[in-house]
């Protein structure tokens, strides 16, 4: 399973964009990229998943350079309630055998302020 | 009504103790699975299952075990529990036939201390 590295904390504020960048060197080729959002004492939620290129949905976008060694998520004009943790996970698709045996780090603290 | 509930929500208990945990899930999916959240850490995962009959261990599963007993329920126990195994445990399920989707949905997590 590709290790990932994300920035341990981020400070943002109301109505501004906020992009959290992951690394991951060592993908794999079958491996696709996926964030999720935890709040405090809640299990955590699917955000947005890609492979490559440029993903978007209807609450974040992500981005993944050609290499496919890093991903951008975007969140756009953040608010108050958008304050969690947020966690960058690098795993195959469960098709190959291995499952959906998803690895979190530690993921990135964002807090939003007024 | 919760898609993938856990029972119980809290639980104190003593070193020694067997414990059990229940998952259930409404969604219909096949995959099942148990994680522990340490504070101010990830989620480490320590048991999976893709059905009934297929049980396996994830990163962290020594002092635990599962019980699949239907397609619908995966159930985590301590057989002995030890004050290092307090921690927050958080049940998931994933959906076989959902593609390239890497997404699991979890219940609300059962905060267990063990003194």
């Amino acid at each position: 399973l590709a290790k990932t590295t994300q920035p341990i904390s981020m400070d943002s504020y109301e109505g501004q964009e906020v992009n959290i960048t992951c690394s991951h060197n060592n993908i794999a080729t079958n491996d696709y990229i996926t964030w999720y959002q935890q709040f405090p004492s809640q299990g955590p939620r699917f955000i947005i998943q890609g492979y490559k290129t440029k993903v978007t949905n209807e609450v974040a976008s992500l981005f993944i350079p050609a290499d496919r060694k890093s991903s951008t998520l975007s969140l756009p004009r953040v608010s108050l309630s958008d304050t969690a943790v947020y966690y960058c996970l690098v795993g195959d698709n469960g098709l190959t055998g291995g499952g959906n045996k998803l690895t979190f780090g530690t993921g990135t603290q964002l807090k939003v302020e007024l | 009504d919760a898609d993938v509930t856990q029972t119980p929500r809290n639980r104190i208990t003593k070193t020694g103790k067997r414990i059990m945990l229940e998952c259930s899930q409404t969604k219909g999916h096949d995959r099942m699975y148990w994680y522990r959240q340490d504070p101010g850490l990830g989620l480490r995962l320590i048991y999976y299952s893709f059905d009934v009959k297929d049980i396996n261990k994830g990163e962290i599963s020594d002092g635990y075990s599962v019980s699949r007993q239907a397609q619908a329920k995966f159930s985590l126990s301590l057989e002995s529990a030890i004050p290092n195994q307090t921690a927050l445990y958080f049940c998931a399920t994933s959906d076989l036939t959902s593609g390239s989707s890497n997404e699991q949905f979890f219940g609300p997590g059962t905060r267990l201390t063990v003194l």
